[in-house]
């Protein structure tokens, strides 16, 4: 079945640590982004990909990286420089440039600080 | 810079009963989109409906429709006939038309809809 792979599910960030977030699709799409969500509030644009080797800021960039060497493959890294990393994070893809396709979102991965 | 209201935190509904969700929302855009996601305790997000701003027909998908007023910046979700497994948060979400990529979406803080049998 096709879809969008977080991983892990859970996972914990000491102090000063960097940390990288997995997000691997095979629905063949050529856009991705990443979103972060704390309790009570909607989704924020951390970061969002194209297409392959390229990727652009969103609103919430500061402290966090990302790569795109493959298609089917946008990690996020979370750096020590994200003060207050504790959120859940969703992975989506989409076809690029087509009004009428839908966003699809993986199942997330919950980060917190020891 | 834009921006999603939703001004009920939380909602009720008793199974099999209509409830309308509220969202407002602030552009001077004229090309856009509008959208409600569902976010079951799963935490996954699904796609309930979708709103083009220029098509003046309401959109709808089975027991979802909504009521989209352009001039008064208003875009309401209403669930017919719910159901147990409607309980979940829901956000509604705006993207730029024109040159707006697909994952830009603004999201407002949204509601927990809760079903009592």
């Amino acid at each position: 079945d096709g879809g969008i792979t977080q991983s892990p599910k859970y996972l914990f960030r000491k102090e000063g640590q960097n940390v990288t977030l997995s997000c691997e699709q095979n629905l063949n799409h050529d856009a991705m982004y990443w979103y972060r969500q704390d309790p009570g509030q909607g989704l924020r644009l951390i970061y969002y990909s194209q297409i392959v080797n390229d990727f652009q800021k969103g609103d919430i960039a500061e402290g966090y990286s990302v790569s795109r060497e493959k298609k089917e493959s946008f990690p996020l890294t979370v750096t020590s420089a994200q003060k207050n990393p504790t959120a859940f994070y969703l992975c989506a893809s989409s076809i690029a440039w087509s009004d009428y396709e839908k966003l699809f979102f993986g199942s997330g991965t919950q980060l917190s600080v020891l | 810079a834009q921006t999603v209201t939703q001004s009920q935190p939380e909602m009720s509904v008793q199974e099999a009963e209509t409830v309308t969700l509220s969202c407002t929302y602030d552009t001077s855009e004229s090309d856009y989109y509008l959208f409600w996601y569902k976010q079951p305790p799963s935490r996954q997000m699904i796609l309930v409906i979708r709103q083009e701003a220029y098509k003046q027909q309401n959109a709808t998908e089975n027991r979802f429709s909504v009521n989209f007023q352009k001039a008064a910046k208003s875009f309401s979700l209403k669930i017919s006939d719910s159901q147990l497994g409607d309980a979940a948060m829901y956000f509604c979400a705006y993207r730029r038309g024109y040159g707006g990529s697909q994952g830009n979406l603004i999201f407002g803080k949204g509601t927990k809809l809760s079903v009592k049998p």
